[in-house]
Order: structure tokens, then C-alpha cells, then sequence
């Protein structure tokens, strides 16, 4: 059984802060790794995509990825109300991606 | 360009009937998916489809769900004798390529605005 694991929250942060979201998936052929953003109502946004171990920024988002402890974290600096969303981790497996539940941020001025 | 587009936004229908849900993907791009998520919760996979390559339907609820694609680019869902519990919002995502089995990697997923299902 794949599965994505997120806490679902609400993560609450005070706004300019550092928000630290993670996520973890259980099946290990998993190659791809993607985080999305999703706005109440609307349908999700890609905000980063990671493949191989380490870090990749972009912008004010870091990606964090350790497949040897199926881990994947998305890292937002200096938060903003408008970072206020849902936040879904993703794994790809073979023909699909698998998501989890979502982690909610409040970004809060 | 444009993005993924789905037709109807919101859909309301009474238990029993069949409704049809279209999705057209960005150009060019010779993977198309169909997703569902029901209120408060993630995205569920329904079904897959890269390019002439059969469909990988694996995440097809029941026999009631079927989709398919024309010409390799437009693509309708249908559900047939809809249920209270097919209420949910039926999302389509496109990728330039799909499952690269030999680097094992997955292109990125673009998504449409998705069909807002109700079924009274």
C-alpha cells in the first residue's frame, strides 16, 4: 500500500517567520517528489519538485529530501498571509501520483 | 499558452443519472490523468493516459466510472448512475511525458480547475 503521510494542522506561523512543513511515504521505489499548493476552492499549484537527496531552492521555498528516511520537508522563509493554504506532498509511483492529505498553513500578520 | 481546461466548473446532478466531464490538456502534452477529492480530503487517482498506450484505470472506484481519450488530447469522464457518494471535485492534471520507467522519474503534473460534482 503507498502512502503520504502529511500532519494535517493548522500549522500557524506569525508572519516573516520560517514555516516547516514534512511529509513521509512509505514505498521506497518512489523516484519523485513534488509539493503543491492549494488555495480553498481552487484546484492544486506546483510549487517545488525534488528528485535526488538534498536541498533545492527556489525563491523563498526550500524542497528537503532523504530517501533513506522517506522524508520529504518544504521550507517557507520569511512566511506571508498569502502563503496561507494547503499544502500536499506527493510521491510519484509508476504511473500516478500519490498524495497526502494536505497540511493547512496560517500565516498570521 | 493555456492551461489545462475542464468543462463544466460545477455540475449538479439528481442519483442515477449519467454525467460526462470533460478535460482538455495543455498542448502538446501526451499524458493526461483524472483525479477526484472529496471535501476536506487529498487527491485520489482515478485513471491514466500516456500518449497510444492502453489507460491504467487501477484507480477506478467501480464499473460505473470509465473515461477515455480522443485523438490523443481531449478526454471525457463518464460516470454512469450516480451516487451520493460520487459527490466530490473531479480534477484532470496533464504532464509533457508521463512515468519515464527507465530513469524512474514522473513529470510534473499540471492541473485544471476542476468539475465540481453534486449528486442530490
Amino acid at each position: 500500500q503507498k502512502e503520504v503521510e502529511q500532519n494535517s494542522g493548522p500549522l500557524s506561523v506569525p508572519e516573516g517567520a520560517i514555516a516547516s512543513l514534512n511529509c513521509t511515504y512509505s514505498d521506497r521505489v518512489s523516484q519523485s517528489f513534488f509539493w503543491y499548493r492549494q488555495y480553498s476552492g481552487k484546484s492544486p499549484e506546483l510549487i517545488m519538485s525534488i528528485y535526488s537527496n538534498g536541498d533545492k531552492e527556489d525563491g523563498r521555498f526550500t524542497a528537503q529530501l532523504n530517501k533513506a528516511s522517506q522524508y520529504v520537508s518544504l521550507l517557507i522563509r520569511d512566511s506571508q498571509p498569502s502563503d496561507s493554504a494547503t499544502y500536499l506532498c506527493a510521491a510519484a509511483y509508476r504511473r500516478a501520483l500519490t498524495f497526502g492529505s494536505g497540511t493547512r498553513l496560517q500565516v498570521q500578520p | 499558452g493555456a492551461g489545462v481546461s475542464q468543462s463544466p466548473s460545477n455540475k449538479v446532478t439528481e442519483k442515477g443519472k449519467d454525467v460526462e466531464l470533460r478535460c482538455d490538456p495543455i498542448s502538446g502534452h501526451t499524458a493526461l490523468y483524472w483525479y477526484r477529492q472529496s471535501l476536506g480530503q487529498g487527491l485520489e487517482f482515478l485513471i491514466y493516459f500516456q500518449g497510444n498506450s492502453a489507460p491504467d484505470k487501477s484507480g477506478l472506484p467501480s464499473d460505473r466510472f470509465s473515461a477515455e481519450r480522443t485523438g490523443g488530447s481531449v478526454s471525457t469522464l463518464t460516470i454512469q448512475r450516480t451516487q451520493q457518494e460520487d459527490s466530490a471535485v473531479y480534477l484532470c492534471a496533464s504532464s509533457l511525458v508521463g512515468w519515464t520507467s527507465g530513469g524512474g522519474s514522473q513529470e510534473t503534473q499540471y492541473f485544471g480547475p476542476g468539475t465540481r460534482l453534486l449528486v442530490l
